[in-house]
This record gives structure tokens, sequence and C-alpha cells, in this order.
């Protein structure tokens, strides 16, 4: 059963545009939801993280907007660059639980320049 | 401050045998938590160590185990390996067990199995 489904499994932007990350959760157990970017040949690494008790939380280029009754986030990369380009992962977990991060199966980016 | 460090990077394996796989967290981080990645199933959560005790383990088989040291490193084995059972293998480390708050990941051991 796959818990955090994520949308679309790839997209290209133009450099400049903004790139937009749609994540759906189903346990409403979970109370954290971060975003990973995995470059090939390293581990994720954190980019943004998000709390249900906000609806969105902003850093830099990076946004997170939460919608806890549709259940749903997303992430939104504005003025996307080429370095930009990379696999990024949704995420969710109940802190301080013991089943880890569920896993969206993730978005291969593409920022033409 | 060093990352969360795995070695090998790469290793090849035949089917049948089996692997042991290092993790050494971050200065002071005391919960290692393991995942394997596929192309398939993506990322999946293995198990979580804190205080060389493990918390929780994800759904693998019994040939997937692993272990923690008093100094937080931590193994994970796998045994009689299956050509499935190719992936990156990754480990995240936290200061407490956190449920996945905080992860930083270490860049992988990538698994094949021939």
């Amino acid at each position: 059963q796959q818990q955090v489904k994520q949308s679309p499994q790839s997209l290209i932007v133009q450099k400049g545009g903004i790139s937009i990350i749609n994540c759906a959760y189903e346990n409403t157990a979970f109370d954290y939801f971060p975003w990973y970017q995995q470059f090939p040949g390293k581990g994720p690494a954190l980019l943004i993280a998000i709390r249900p008790d906000v609806s969105e939380k902003k850093e830099g280029r990076f946004t997170i907007s939460f919608n806890k009754s549709a259940k749903q986030f997303s992430l939104h990369i504005m003025d996307s660059q080429p370095g930009d380009s990379a696999t990024y992962f949704c995420a969710a977990s109940m802190r301080g639980g013991a089943d880890g991060l569920t896993f969206g199966k993730g978005t291969h980016l593409i920022i033409q320049p | 401050k060093a990352g969360v460090t795995q070695t090998p990077r790469y290793l090849i394996k035949t089917r049948g045998q089996q692997v042991t796989l290092s993790c050494s967290p971050i200065s002071g981080h005391r919960s290692v938590s393991w995942y394997q990645q596929t192309p398939g199933q993506g990322l999946q959560f293995l198990f979580e160590y804190f205080s060389e005790t493990q918390r929780n383990k994800g759904n693998f088989p019994g040939r997937f185990s692993g272990r923690q040291f008093s100094n937080s490193r931590s193994e994970m084995n796998v045994s009689t390996l299956e050509l499935g059972d190719s992936a990156l293998y990754l480990c995240a480390s936290t200061e407490v067990a956190s449920g996945g708050y905080g992860y930083t990941f270490g860049s992988g051991t990538r698994l094949t199995v021939v």
C-alpha cells in the first residue's frame, strides 16, 4: 500500500519558470512532511519540511504548500535554475515514531536553459 | 563536521552470498536508519537503530539484519543474496530517534547482485 503518492514522475521546466510537484498522503497520523533533493551518485538531502499546523513554508526559492483537509502538499520552486535539475522526493512520518519516513516515488526534474 | 560515511561505495556479489555494509554516523548522532532505494520501489525503510537497539524494521525478509555498536556505527547484513537485492542502500543519522526528523543521509552503497 503506497501511503504517499507523488506526481508527476518527470517534469521539464524552462529556466526561470516555476516547478510544481505534488504529493498526497493517506495516513492522518503523519505529522512531519519533508522534501528531499537527490543528485546522481548522492544520497537525498533535506530541502525543506513542514508540520501540519501551518499551511505554507518558504525558504528562499522553495515553498511548501500544505492542505490538511485534502491530505495534500506540494513543492514550488520559483525561478527554477539548471542547477535545480535533480530528483525530488516528498516524504511523511510520525515525528518520533519508529517507522521512519514513507517516501513518494520521486519526480525527475529537468530545468532547460 | 564530517557527514555520514558509508562503505564500501560499490559492491558486486553473487547470488547466494552474503554482504555486510557499514555506516558511520555524524559525530554525536546516536540514531541510524537504513533505507533501500530501487527504481521500481523507490526508497523503502529497512530499520532504525538507537542506542544499540533496533526500534523497528520495515517490511523486509529476515535475510536483512543489522546492528549498532556502542560508538553508534551501524552495519547491515543481507544473507543469501537474490538478484532483487540489487539496490542503493542508504543510511541516515540523527541525534536522537526521531521518526525521520532531521535525517542526514550518506551517499549510499551500490550493491549489484549477479
